[in-house]
């Protein structure tokens, strides 16, 4: 079974530059995760999909970051403008459907942004 | 609001057995996960608890106290490559709230 994809794996920008990051999770999970983990601390959810929904986005800045998930599959998170407080992984994560904590959720590789 | 807490570093030795601690208050619960994270990798899982008591896989085993807001990681007959973060979360209608990560120093 293929993993959660992601790309790219890592990307440097200047501030105020703009950036978009894409992720494909495991086939038939209808629930997709992004996440924001800062050097030294754990994973900060910024936005929730079920199959093509937002469920939560109260943690996403929206003013800076956009995410969308065309289709129930596929995802991309951008952000314009980038600023410096954006350097950090960002890890996609899909699960199957259904709330049940034993449908644990599977991480991409993440991708390392660093924005100078 | 969600507060998890987990000691930042720890050491010990290789064979040796540590456990590593988590303490959360939070608004919901419906379960508490463990992951383990190399550094420059993605976290993967290794355990959950949903109820009370002693979960063991193998060398790890997990512990949690629902009342106390309490879990607790252990990892036994401690190996180099466990040298990685442990990050704790607690699962809330279909989210995941993570601790800081301790990060574990494996000496030889």
């Amino acid at each position: 079974e293929a993993g959660v994809a992601q790309s790219p794996r890592y990307k440097i920008i200047e501030k105020r530059q703009s950036v978009a990051f894409w992720c494909n999770p495991i086939s038939g999970h209808a629930t997709l995760y992004w996440y924001q983990q800062i050097l030294g601390q754990g994973p900060k959810l910024l936005i929730q999909f079920q199959n093509n929904g937002v469920v939560d986005d109260s943690q996403l800045p929206k003013d800076r970051f956009s995410a969308e998930r065309l289709k129930g599959v596929d995802s991309t998170l951008k952000i314009q403008p980038a600023k410096l407080e954006d350097s950090a992984v960002y890890l996609c994560a899909s699960r199957p459907s259904g709330t049940a904590p034993y449908n644990e959720q599977f991480f991409g590789p993440g991708t390392r942004l660093t924005v100078l | 609001g969600q507060n998890i807490d987990q000691p930042t570093e720890m050491t010990a030795t290789e064979g040796a057995i540590v456990q590593i601690n988590c303490t959360y208050q939070t608004s919901g619960f419906n379960g508490l996960f463990w992951y383990q994270q190399h550094a420059g990798e993605a976290p993967t899982f290794l355990s959950y608890n949903v109820l009370d008591g002693l979960e063991e896989k193998g060398r790890f085993s997990s512990f949690l106290s629902r009342s106390k807001g309490y879990s607790y990681l252990l990892l036994k007959e401690l190996q180099m490559k466990d040298s990685a973060s442990y990050l704790c979360a607690v699962y809330n209608f279909n989210k995941f709230y993570f601790g800081s990560g301790t990060k574990l120093n494996v000496k030889p």
